[in-house]
């Protein structure tokens, strides 16, 4: 079965303070990896697609990677406006379907 | 600009009661779909739609029910029968094919009273 776990489920950063989320996943033949950012009461936003191991794709402070097994979203230098709950989901080759992970809530204190 | 967009942005539904849900979309996207987001938990699809007049379950159809009668539009209507529907419902589109990243609308805040 497909899986998506996300960890940590919640980070507290400082201004500043470098870090990185980490999506684990199971699936049956990857066709895809995405990122999402999602604020509170809002809709997810695109982030980034990641199709293959080795890959990685960068958008401001954000830097996504991929491997066989698990996906990292680092964050460089991060900004108050950076908290948010980042969600990570996977395509498989054995469903249509998006799995999603709980994703990881992230607070950035100035 | 192109989106997506839902509303309304809040309901309130007394026991019993079936409400529709509206997304619509000018992206010119072929596919779109409806899911459920609670507290703490993963995005749960409840059904998608890959072309007009055509939509398939997700893993929670049970309760809810859609229509595609027009590509940009994809409601969906939580019926009385639907146990447990207070949520955050969310839509989204893509392109047609089975990969593509997919979109999200802003998403509706639904209470049962």
């Amino acid at each position: 079965e497909d899986q998506v776990t996300q960890s940590p489920e919640a980070l507290r950063l400082q201004e500043g303070e470098s870090s990185s989320l980490n999506c684990s996943y199971t699936v049956s033949g990857l066709r895809g990896l995405f990122w999402y950012r999602q604020d509170p009461g809002k809709g997810p936003e695109f982030l980034f697609t990641l199709y293959s191991a080795g890959e990685e794709k960068e958008k401001e402070r954000l830097k996504a990677t991929l491997t066989k097994k698990e996906s990292f979203l680092h964050i460089t230098a991060p900004k108050p406006e950076d908290s948010a709950t980042y969600l990570c989901a996977v395509h498989g080759d054995s469903s249509y379907k998006l799995i999603f992970g709980s994703g990881t809530r992230l607070l950035v204190r100035p | 600009d192109g989106g997506i967009t839902q509303s309304p942005k809040y309901l309130f539904r007394k026991e019993g009661q079936n409400v529709t849900l509206s997304c619509e979309q000018n992206l010119n996207h072929d596919a779109m779909y409806w899911y459920r987001q609670d507290p703490g938990q993963g995005l749960r699809l409840i059904y998608y739609s890959q072309i007009v007049n055509d939509f398939q379950k997700g893993d929670i159809a049970e309760g809810y029910s859609v229509s595609r009668e027009k590509k940009e539009s994809f409601p969906l209507t939580v019926t009385s029968a639907q146990k447990n529907p207070t949520a955050f419902y969310l839509c989204a589109s893509s392109s047609l094919g089975a990969y593509n990243e997919q979109f999200f609308g802003p998403g509706t805040r639904l209470t049962v009273l």
